[in-house]
């Protein structure tokens, strides 16, 4: 069964440093979030992207978050200079497009662990 | 914005019990998700439902998509020990957005 798949499981950078988690969605499928949550808490909406471009984003995206969709098959959550409170489990999820709704939905990656100190 | 209330935060149950748990929003959602996850890994979709009054089943789980759109149900029939996670509903609003919001999630632990 497709899945979507995240690199690297688990990362451990100093703060300020910059961090690149990676994804590769499911292969028919043409939107694409990243989600985070921090341990112990639920899961919240960082960004959508479609047709190269973001979609939807939400107040936790700041100017320290891009997304990136270099070639046909990767998309990526960059972290330009992390904090202590940018530790969290970030989820990458795709689904196939943004029309029509039977079937439409979004399926999870298994999530990048980030742990900032 | 816009919350998904989830109840009950947590609840211990006895194996072979059902389970019963609800999602609630003061807004309108077009899609209720419900998932799964375990310590460590990603959600896992569960049930999808994408019209009011829809009720779904998938194996010994059931979940209904409320007629006001403003809330939703999963119940888990027999529970068994590999039932143990956490539970969450997402919900896709209104106003042409594709962003799902997730409910504070159930801790579900089954005792054998």
């Amino acid at each position: 069964e497709p899945e979507v798949t995240q690199t690297p499981s688990h990362q451990v950078t100093q703060m300020g440093q910059e961090v690149i988690l990676r994804c590769v969605p499911i292969s028919n499928h043409l939107y694409f979030y990243w989600y985070r949550q921090i341990l112990g808490q639920k899961v919240e909406f960082l960004v959508s992207f479609y047709n190269n471009e973001i979609s939807e984003k939400s107040e936790i995206f700041d100017d320290q978050f891009s997304v990136e969709r270099p070639d046909g098959s990767n998309f990526t959550l960059k972290i330009r200079s992390t904090k202590l409170e940018d530790s969290a489990m970030y989820f990458c999820a795709s689904r196939v497009s943004p029309m029509g709704e039977v079937g439409n939905t979004i399926y999870f990656g298994e999530g990048s662990w980030l742990t900032v100190v | 914005g816009q919350q998904l209330n989830q109840s009950p935060q947590s609840m211990f149950i006895q194996e072979g019990e059902d389970v019963s748990m609800n999602c609630t929003s003061s807004s309108i959602f077009n899609t209720w998700l419900w998932y799964k996850q375990d310590p460590g890994e990603g959600p896992v979709l569960l049930i999808a439902l994408y019209k009011a009054g829809e009720l779904t089943s998938n194996g010994r789980l059931t979940a209904q998509f409320g007629i006001t759109r403003k809330d939703s149900f999963l119940n888990i029939s027999a529970s068994i020990p590999s039932d143990v996670g956490i539970y969450f509903c997402a919900g896709r609003g209104t106003s042409g957005t594709y962003k799902y919001i997730f409910g504070t999630g159930t801790r579900l632990k089954v005792l054998a």
